[in-house]
């Protein structure tokens, strides 16, 4: 089946440390990339997207994403964390033969940062 | 608030009743999704409208689920004859044609 796999469901770290998390997907086609930050008590954020060109993307708040194909991949990263980057960040994609919208979720990481 | 907004932020029923849940998209926003959401899981799409129009349904939205968009604004999922697996998160995004999604904070239904 096709789905989209994050691979940690709980991240827990120390301000200033550095955060990576995984993202993988199944599908075989073009598709359009996205990480989503919910924070808590807060909707879906967008942090973040990649359709095409440079596989290095920036987001917003200091992440950022890379697109590796050969791997499926589109890990994000945060050099440095904040106490405030506690949240829920969760994959998303888009299948270019999908409708614009039609996303499909990863299960979601709950990241906790400690002070 | 200029966001997208949902009502009733909170849903408790009886297995076997009805709940309906309204979205009030982004004014400008021409597209309307509904996405369900699981706990420990992601959101899942559920259908979606462009103005009035519903374009597209999951098959996740089984016949008792129906929603509706009839003057292109707001939108309501209603959910006929509820099951203790109904019991989510439904969430409402909007956005103008193919641009970002933003979504409202949901509704959490509980059936008992």
């Amino acid at each position: 089946a096709q789905s989209v796999s994050q691979h940690n469901h709980h991240v827990i770290l120390s301000e200033a440390a550095s955060l990576e998390l995984g993202c993988n997907y199944s599908y075989g086609g073009t598709v359009n990339l996205f990480w989503y930050v919910q924070y808590p008590g807060q909707h879906l954020q967008l942090l973040l997207k990649y359709f095409s060109g440079d596989p290095l993307v920036k987001g917003i708040k200091g992440f950022e994403a890379e697109f590796i194909k050969s791997k499926f991949s589109f890990n994000l990263r945060k050099p440095s964390v904040q106490w405030s980057d506690t949240a829920e960040y969760f994959c998303a994609v888009n299948l270019a033969t999908d409708s614009w919208g039609k996303l499909q979720f990863g299960a979601g990481t709950q990241v906790v940062v400690t002070p | 608030d200029t966001g997208v907004s949902q009502d009733p932020r909170h849903k408790i029923t009886k297995r076997g009743q009805n709940v309906t849940f309204r979205c009030d998209p982004i004014s400008e926003h021409n597209r309307l999704y509904w996405y369900r959401q699981t706990l420990g899981q992601g959101p899942e799409f559920l259908t979606y409208f462009q103005n009035e129009a519903q374009l597209e349904k999951s098959r996740l939205l089984s016949d008792r689920f129906s929603a509706e968009r009839p003057k292109g604004s707001f939108s309501t999922l209603e959910i006929q004859r509820t099951e203790q697996g109904d019991s989510a998160m439904y969430l409402c995004a909007s956005s103008l044609g193919a641009g970002e999604l933003f979504f409202g904070e949901g509704s959490r239904l509980t059936v008992l």
